[in-house]
């Protein structure tokens, strides 16, 4: 079945390590997004891709970093500079084209849930 | 600038409607979601508006005003399920960047019987 994957499910941090999360989808979207939620809160936009090669920084893009080398992967690499980590990071992707206006539906993985020990 | 307004928390009585509004203000509007997440679980997809007007998919309906920058979810028929937080969330060209898909910080719905 077509679907976005994130791994790992749950993953522990000790401070000072960098980490980076995994996020595949199979249902040739061409962009894909990465979100952070912290609890109560909504979702804020990190980073994202609508294209191969191509990314743009979102609106807390500090101290995380991403890459867009195939068009099914889009890695998050939560990085030692990040001064809180600890959260839910939710990726999501959706048929959207640099200039078209279907935006389509956005198709989310089931998260990522870090903490940093 | 995008911002997104919604309130943060709504209380209604199983069986009846209740209406959840969203506030906007983005550059270059290209689409409006609904989604619903409930606790520790990712987001699922309600509905999606684009041009004006009222988009009903079974208990569930979605409006949009493009002009006031203003969209409410209509959920019909109350059940304990719905009990969750319904997020909303707006796509637009900000800073010379195409089609960003920024979130409120969604309402928590509590459905009592």
């Amino acid at each position: 079945d077509g679907g976005i994957t994130q791994s790992p499910k749950y993953l522990f941090r000790k401070e000072g390590q960098n980490v980076t999360l995994s996020c595949e989808q199979n249902l040739n979207h061409d962009a894909m997004y990465w979100y952070r939620q912290d609890p109560g809160q909504g979702l804020r936009l990190i980073y994202y891709s609508q294209i191969v090669n191509d990314f743009q920084k979102g609106d807390i893009a500090e101290g995380y970093s991403v890459s867009r080398e195939k068009k099914e992967s889009f890695p998050l690499t939560v990085t030692s500079a990040q001064k809180n980590p600890t959260a839910f990071y939710l990726c999501a992707s959706r048929r959207q084209g640099v200039n078209s206006r279907d935006t389509g539906e956005l198709f989310f993985g089931e998260g990522s849930r870090l903490t940093v020990l | 600038g995008q911002n997104i307004d919604q309130p943060t928390e709504m209380t209604a009585t199983e069986g009846a409607i209740v209406q959840i509004n969203c506030t906007y203000q983005t550059s270059g509007f290209n689409g409006l979601f609904w989604y619903q997440q409930h606790a520790g679980e990712a987001p699922t997809f309600l509905s999606y508006n684009v041009l004006d007007g009222l988009e009903e998919k079974g208990r569930f309906s979605s409006f949009l005003s493009r002009s006031k920058g203003y969209s409410y979810l209509l959920l019909k028929e109350l059940q304990m399920k719905d009990s969750a937080s319904y997020l909303c969330a707006v796509s637009g060209y900000y800073g010379g960047a195409t089609n960003k898909l920024i979130f409120g910080t969604g309402t928590l719905l509590a459905v009592q019987p």
